[in-house]
């Protein structure tokens, strides 16, 4: 059964930093590519970004181009997102996802809350 | 800003049928790339629903289904229940933007 389990979020300052992390299991993790969705209260499903298997390649959505890094660590089956010079419309849900790019988003993750405030 | 567009709301009375309208552009579904729909429920992660334009994973009742063509993508849900009650986005890749894209939502009633 394919789990992945987000952790990290929590009530930050404007400006702070934050990194979410997301442990994989039941699938070989370094063979997927993995991403980052986000969602507003309220509002729609907004991609964040996402890395490659071997992690050589990512991409990020211009909302936080510059101010995110994705990584992988696939000895421990984990993804991390690196959030800097947070503001306020960072404030959502942030889901982590197996898949990406022109693949389907399969899995997910049940989502961690990060307040910006 | 959302790239693909959805009606805000759907609804239906049990049993009947209602469509779902995702419209993109030559850069994303257009463009070839496939498009993707997911349910969710209140209050949970969204669910894959339809990969692939018109494929259903395992465990997805076939009272979905999905369709492609030019810039646009639709999602049917027939012999509507009051489980579908939900929100539904559909998602592709843009080659402008260079990453997925997603659909503004549409949130479907059953009556």
């Amino acid at each position: 059964e394919v789990q992945l389990e987000e952790s990290g979020g929590g009530l930050v300052q404007p400006g702070g930093s934050l990194r979410l992390s997301c442990v994989a299991s039941g699938f070989t993790f370094r063979n997927n590519a993995m991403s980052w969705v986000r969602q507003a209260p309220g509002k729609g499903l907004e991609w964040v970004s996402v890395i490659s298997g071997i992690g050589g390649s990512s991409d990020y959505a211009d909302s936080v181009k510059g101010r995110a890094v994705i990584s992988r660590d696939n000895s421990k089956d984990t993804l991390y997102l690196q959030m800097n010079r947070l503001r306020g419309d960072d404030t959502a849900v942030y889901y982590c996802a197996k898949g990406g790019r022109w693949l389907p988003f399969d899995f997910w993750g049940q989502g961690i809350l990060v307040t910006v405030s | 800003q959302s790239v693909l567009t959805q009606p805000p709301s759907v609804s239906g009375a049990p049993g009947q049928k209602v469509t779902i309208s995702c419209t993109g552009s030559s850069s994303n579904i257009g463009a070839g790339f496939d498009v993707h729909w997911y349910q969710q429920l209140p209050g949970t992660a969204p669910k894959l629903l339809i990969f692939g334009n018109s494929n259903r994973p395992s465990g997805v009742p076939d009272r979905f289904s999905g369709s492609k063509s030019g810039t646009s993508a639709s999602l049917a849900i027939s012999g509507l229940q009051t489980e579908d009650e939900a929100d539904y986005y559909c998602q592709s890749y843009d080659s402008s933007l260079s990453g997925s894209v997603f659909g503004t939502g549409t949130k479907v009633t059953v009556l």
